[in-house]
């Protein structure tokens, strides 16, 4: 009954690495994003996609890569892992991308060592 | 997108009514005023939003002055549940970009 769900919910891995995570929404939304919350709580959008296709890029390194298999989920890949990854990530969709109304995932809690 | 501004931390005793304000002075015609609120340890989840008239729905109420400078979320009775950090957003609605600016919020504390 999960609305939105993201894989894993802890990550611990070690620099250099690469490493996904993943998302699903079971609410027939077009469009999913991916926030980063880093340590100081501060919340910011990283990505934002509508129907499989990147409509928000908000200047996130070329590291960090999302793939939208279907409209139903985006993964988030990291390559080469940096201690400043550590962070929780959220995964949030909303019917379309004129919505401000959002549901956000559980977070997965990435800890780069 | 307008900015907004929070008190850091306020107080509530379980059963009253939590009041948590927001000043949005330089706030747009067509711009909503959005709340939303992060539980410890998970994702946030919206509450409620407004353009000016107030509104209300099972969760709180949006309290809009007349200029629109201002806003209140209403908690009702607040539960020890519902201590969280309330972030008050504001934002054109359908922009097509659905991107969501989060500030530092409020850290609301429901004590019994």
């Amino acid at each position: 009954d999960t609305a939105v769900s993201q894989t894993p919910k802890y990550l611990v891995t070690q620099m250099g690495n690469d490493k996904s995570i993943k998302c699903e929404q079971n609410l027939g939304h077009d469009t999913m994003y991916w926030y980063k919350q880093d340590s100081k709580k501060f919340l910011k959008i990283m990505f934002s996609y509508n129907n499989k296709e990147l409509i928000i890029n908000e200047t996130v390194p070329n590291r960090f890569s999302p793939k939208s298999p279907d409209k139903a989920h985006l993964n988030l890949h990291i390559n080469s892992l940096e201690l400043g990854d550590s962070a929780v990530y959220f995964c949030a969709s909303s019917p379309d991308g004129t919505y401000n109304e959002q549901f956000f995932g559980p977070g997965t809690r990435l800890t780069v060592l | 997108d307008a900015k907004t501004t929070q008190p850091t931390s306020m107080d509530c005793a379980e059963g009253r009514a939590a009041n948590l304000p927001c000043n949005h002075s330089t706030i747009s015609g067509n711009e909503y005023v959005y709340w939303y609120r992060q539980i410890h340890s998970q994702g946030p989840q919206y509450i409620i939003h407004g353009l000016k008239n107030n509104e209300t729905n099972e969760m709180a109420s949006l309290i809009i002055t007349e200029d629109r400078k201002s806003s209140t979320l209403i908690l009702p009775h607040a539960t020890l549940r519902d201590t969280a950090v309330y972030y008050c957003i504001v934002r054109v609605r359908g922009s097509n970009t659905g991107k969501l600016i989060f500030g530092q919020g409020t850290t609301l504390q429901v004590k019994p």
